[in-house]
């Protein structure tokens, strides 16, 4: 089981917003920022949001991220069929003292 | 241009030992923490450990630590993994990512530990 818990799957139409959660602790998301991955299977997983709600350069702004508390979340806005992936949220957590993750959230465009 | 290019992997018996290396090029290389994250068949992503720029901390998930040495050669643009004592749950694609974020990360190289 996972230090933070994200739903197993999501879905969505082309065009719809989805969005995916991503649920800590004061050890982790509660003190520390929150970061998000996209990974296709087979490939290099890809930073697609850093310190709670940053794009890195080429991330399209129809990614959005945001933290509250101990919660985070990733919208994702007019959705298209090439965000079908997996999805990961992660923190440091000082309790373990290392970085934790989520346990993915796997994206279907339908 | 990033790249992050892991090697080392392979078929390995349970007890047995092997060493990761990741050569980076495109960023200094000096200037960054770097991690292994691995992901096993059909589960997630997992942290496996992180090193200082100076190699001077390095941190490690409970289940490595004690079996796993994570090093960094700044000369070489290299990062390492010796890992000894290998399980089964061990078993994973292990990916190298640069980064105080783990911002980019490389293709990854399989681990298969099982007699």
């Amino acid at each position: 089981q996972s230090v933070l818990t994200q739903p197993p799957s999501a879905s969505g139409t082309p065009g719809q917003r989805v969005t995916i959660s991503c649920s800590g602790s004061s050890s982790n998301i509660g003190s520390y920022n929150v970061h998000w991955y996209q990974h296709l299977p087979g490939t290099a997983p890809k930073l697609l949001i850093y310190t709670n709600d940053q794009r890195p350069s080429g991330v399209p702004d129809r990614f959005s991220g945001s933290k509250s508390g101990t919660s985070a979340s990733l919208a994702i806005s007019g959705l298209q069929s090439e965000d079908e992936a997996d999805y990961y949220c992660a923190a440091w957590d000082d309790r373990l003292i290392g970085w934790v993750f989520g346990g993915g959230t796997k994206l279907t465009v339908l | 241009e990033v790249q992050l290019v892991e090697s080392g992997g392979g078929l390995v018996q349970p007890g047995g030992s092997l060493r990761l290396s990741c050569v980076a090029s495109g960023f200094t290389f000096s200037n960054d923490w770097m991690s292994w994250v691995r992901q096993a068949p059909g589960k997630g992503l997992e942290w496996v450990a992180n090193i200082k720029q100076d190699g001077s901390e390095k941190n490690y998930v409970g289940s490595v630590k004690g079996r796993f040495t994570i090093s960094r050669d700044n000369a070489k643009n290299s990062l390492y993994l010796q890992m000894n004592n290998l399980r089964a749950e061990d078993t994973a694609v292990y990916y190298c990512s640069s980064g105080s974020y783990c911002d980019y990360w490389g293709q990854g190289t399989l681990v298969t530990v099982s007699s």
